[in-house]
């Protein structure tokens, strides 16, 4: 049963456009979110973050927004720019307490996205 | 440049052998943790690593083990090698805060391993 679903294989946008990525997790207990971003041969390179907390946590032209009554986030991209070109994934953890594990990443399958110039 | 390491990149290996994959965590960071990604999947947690004792396992059986080596480097190794095992084997490396949590993980760029 997949814990962290990310529901659009691919996204393809214009460049100057926004680019929306959704993702929707099934467990309460998740209480941090992040996105990676992964280019083809390489790991994935961490992008933006938020906790439970918070609603919307903004970085440049990364935005993610948490809606936790709908266990749904989504990263908006502000303006789309051709070398965003990746495949995108939402992962969650458990943020807890001294000793334990922050770094058990849940992640979803990803989403590819295509800015088109 | 995340300074996460991991050798070789690629691999290929015979069904029932045995691989050693290495990673070298980025400097500073105490925590490792392995991840194997299937084709077409996110990345699936093996286990993770903290001063050199596993805390915490995802669902692989325990012919997957691994080690963390006083510098915080890690090896993961996989016995009796299954043609399911083909994947990329991702480390990533953290520091946990005495205080709880940890920082984002940095991934490395992965070995790619072929079963035969």
């Amino acid at each position: 049963d997949q814990q962290v679903k990310q529901n659009s294989p691919s996204l393809s946008v214009q460049e100057g456009r926004i680019s929306i990525l959704n993702c929707d997790y099934t467990n309460s207990m998740f209480d941090y979110f992040l996105w990676y971003k992964k280019y083809p041969a390489e790991g994935p390179t961490f992008l933006i973050s938020i906790s439970s907390i918070k609603d919307k946590n903004e970085d440049g032209r990364f935005t993610v927004f948490l809606n936790k009554s709908a266990k749904h986030l989504s990263l908006h991209i502000v303006p789309s720019q051709p070398g965003d070109s990746a495949v995108y994934f939402c992962a969650a953890s458990v943020y807890w307490n001294y000793g334990g594990s922050q770094g058990n990443l849940i992640f979803g399958k990803g989403t590819k996205l295509s800015v088109k110039p | 440049e995340t300074g996460v390491t991991q050798s070789p990149t690629h691999l290929i290996k015979t069904r029932g052998q045995q691989v050693t994959l290495r990673c070298s965590s980025q400097s500073g960071h105490n925590t490792v943790s392995w991840y194997q990604q299937a084709l077409g999947q996110g990345p699936q947690f093996i286990f993770q690593y903290y001063r050199e004792e596993e805390n915490g396992r995802g669902n692989f059986p325990p012919r997957f083990s691994g080690l963390q080596f006083p510098n915080y480097s890690s090896e993961l190794n996989v016995n009796a090698l299954e043609l399911d095992d083909s994947a990329l084997y991702l480390c990533a490396s953290s520091l946990a805060a005495r205080t709880g949590g940890n920082t984002e993980a940095f991934f490395g760029q992965g070995t790619r391993l072929t079963v035969v």
